[in-house]
C-alpha cells in the first residue's frame, strides 16, 4: 500500500488561508469517508485535527476544515497562526482493510 | 486524566527482538480499537497494526506481517507489540494510539502516547 500523497511544503502569512491536498485512489481517500488530518509538532506525538473528511474533535477550532473531491482529500487551515506551524499528515482506511497515512506536508508560517 | 504510556524501545542488533507496551489509563480500554503507528528518524508516519477490542481481530501492514505480532492484557489495560527478526528500516519512534468512534465509523485516532524509540544496529 502505497503512501498517500501530500505536497511536502505549504506555507502563508499570518491571517491568509492555505489548503493541504493529500491524494490517494479509488481504494482508500476515493472509496470511504474515512480520512483523517493530523498535526504534529516537533518531537511530540501526532493530534487528530479532522476526522470522517470533515469533521472536527470537540473543542478544535474552526479555523481547520476538511473536505474530499473524488481521489483527492484537502485540509484548510483559514485564519493562519504561528501555533499552526507543524506538520500535517492525512490518513485513509483502505479496501485491504488496513489505513495509510499520507507523505506529510511542512507548513510554515511566513 | 486519559493518558497512553510506551516503553520498552531501546538498542536491538538486526534479526533480534523487542517487546513495546503501552499502559492506558483514564479510560475503559477494554472497550477501545487501538493502533500501532512508527516514525522513522526525520520521516513521516506509518501505520503498523491494529486490533479490535477483545483482541480477536488483528491487521498488520505488509512492510511487518509475520514478523510483528499486536496483542492486548485487557485486565492490565496493557497493549503489546512483539516485533521479532527486527531489520535496521523498523528503526523509529513507535507509538500507540486509541480509535476514536464517532457515531458512524471507528477510523480516527485521537489519543496518542509520547512514542517510544527502537534503534536497530549492529
Amino acid at each position: 500500500q502505497s503512501a498517500l500523497t501530500q505536497p511536502a511544503s505549504v506555507s502563508g502569512s499570518p491571517g491568509q488561508s492555505i489548503t493541504i491536498s493529500c491524494t490517494g485512489t479509488s481504494s482508500d481517500v476515493g472509496n470511504y469517508n474515512y480520512v483523517s488530518w493530523y498535526q504534529q509538532h516537533p518531537g511530540k506525538a501526532p493530534r487528530l485535527m479532522i476526522y470522517e473528511v470533515s469533521n472536527r474533535p470537540s473543542g478544535l477550532s474552526n479555523r481547520f476544515s476538511g473536505s474530499k473531491s473524488g481521489n483527492t482529500a484537502s485540509l484548510t487551515i483559514s485564519g493562519l497562526q504561528a501555533e499552526d506551524e507543524a506538520d500535517y499528515y492525512c490518513s485513509s482506511y483502505t479496501s485491504s482493510s488496513i489505513y495509510v497515512f499520507g507523505t506529510g506536508t511542512k507548513v510554515t508560517v511566513l | 486524566e486519559v493518558q497512553l504510556v510506551e516503553s520498552g524501545g531501546g538498542l536491538v542488533q538486526p534479526g533480534g527482538s523487542l517487546r513495546l507496551s503501552c499502559a492506558a489509563s483514564g479510560f475503559t480500554f477494554s472497550s477501545y480499537w487501538m493502533h500501532w503507528v512508527r516514525q522513522a528518524p526525520g520521516k513521516g508516519l506509518v501505520w503498523v497494526s491494529r486490533i479490535n477490542s477483545d483482541g480477536s481481530y488483528t491487521s498488520y501492514a505488509d512492510s511487518v506481517k509475520g514478523r510483528f505480532t499486536i496483542s492486548r492484557d485487557n485486565a492490565k489495560n496493557t497493549l503489546y507489540l512483539q516485533m521479532n527478526s527486527l531489520r535496521a528500516e523498523d528503526t523509529a519512534v513507535y507509538y500507540c494510539a486509541r480509535v476514536y468512534c464517532s457515531r458512524t465509523s471507528c477510523s480516527s485516532m485521537d489519543v496518542w502516547g509520547q512514542g517510544t524509540t527502537v534503534t536497530v544496529s549492529s
